[in-house]
């Protein structure tokens, strides 16, 4: 069965700083794998997509990598801003496209 | 850009009421998902459509429906809303095939059963 881990479950940075997002998955049979943001109290919106055969994945300040050998993703955000303060998922299709399991999700604050 | 539409941010509905959450999107997507989010349990699949009339059941199925008349248009039903249905309804859409399975998600509706 396919689990998917985010840690921290919170981080909270000073402005301008690099940081990292994690994501692990136990099942390296995965399709691709999306990085995801919601704002409190909105829906989520697609930061990046990863296919499986790909290695990373880059958007402006945001670079997404993959190794799915090892079971892991990350979300690396550039030069920190207080607009990225928000939830950052990771999820991935399972088995099929019915099944996207969900990472509980790592809870960002950019302090100024 | 792909973009997928919730009829409501907000509901309020009473116990007992049948709700209709609605959810359309414009990018002739085959794949379409109803999901609810509540802390700590995170984003958990009530149903998924895979084709107009096509339904699946997902994790918790128990107290909702979906219909499915029009590819573009997929409808979560609370056939008696219940307090436990008080949630983040998200719906999400994606086109078919597993190489590229990107979802998008509408903005949500926040359901409130009094």
């Amino acid at each position: 069965k396919q689990e998917v881990t985010q840690i921290p479950a919170a981080l909270s940075v000073p402005e301008g700083e690099n940081l990292v997002l994690n994501c692990s998955f136990t099942d390296s049979a995965i399709y691709n794998l999306q990085w995801f943001r919601q704002d409190p109290g909105k829906g989520l919106t697609s930061l990046l997509l990863i296919q499986s055969s790909q290695r990373e994945q880059t958007s402006g300040r945001l670079n997404a990598s993959l190794d799915k050998s090892s079971g892991r993703s990350t979300l690396y955000i550039a030069a920190s801003q207080p607009g990225d303060s928000a939830t950052y998922l990771c999820a991935v299709p399972y088995s099929s496209a019915s099944k996207i399991i969900f990472g509980s999700g790592t809870r960002l604050s950019i302090r100024p | 850009d792909v973009k997928v539409t919730q009829s409501s941010r907000y509901l309020v509905k009473r116990t007992g009421e049948k709700v209709f959450l609605e959810c359309v999107q414009d990018m002739d997507h085959e794949n379409m998902f109803w999901y609810r989010q509540d802390p700590g349990l995170g984003l958990r699949l009530i149903y998924f459509s895979y084709d107009v009339k096509m339904k699946e059941k997902g994790d918790i199925p128990e107290g909702y429906s979906v219909s499915r008349e029009k590819k573009e248009r997929f409808s979560l039903i609370l056939e008696s809303a219940s307090t436990n249905q008080t949630s983040m309804y998200l719906c999400a859409s994606s086109v078919s095939g597993d190489w590229n399975t990107e979802a998008f998600f509408g903005q949500g509706t926040r359901l409130t059963v009094v």
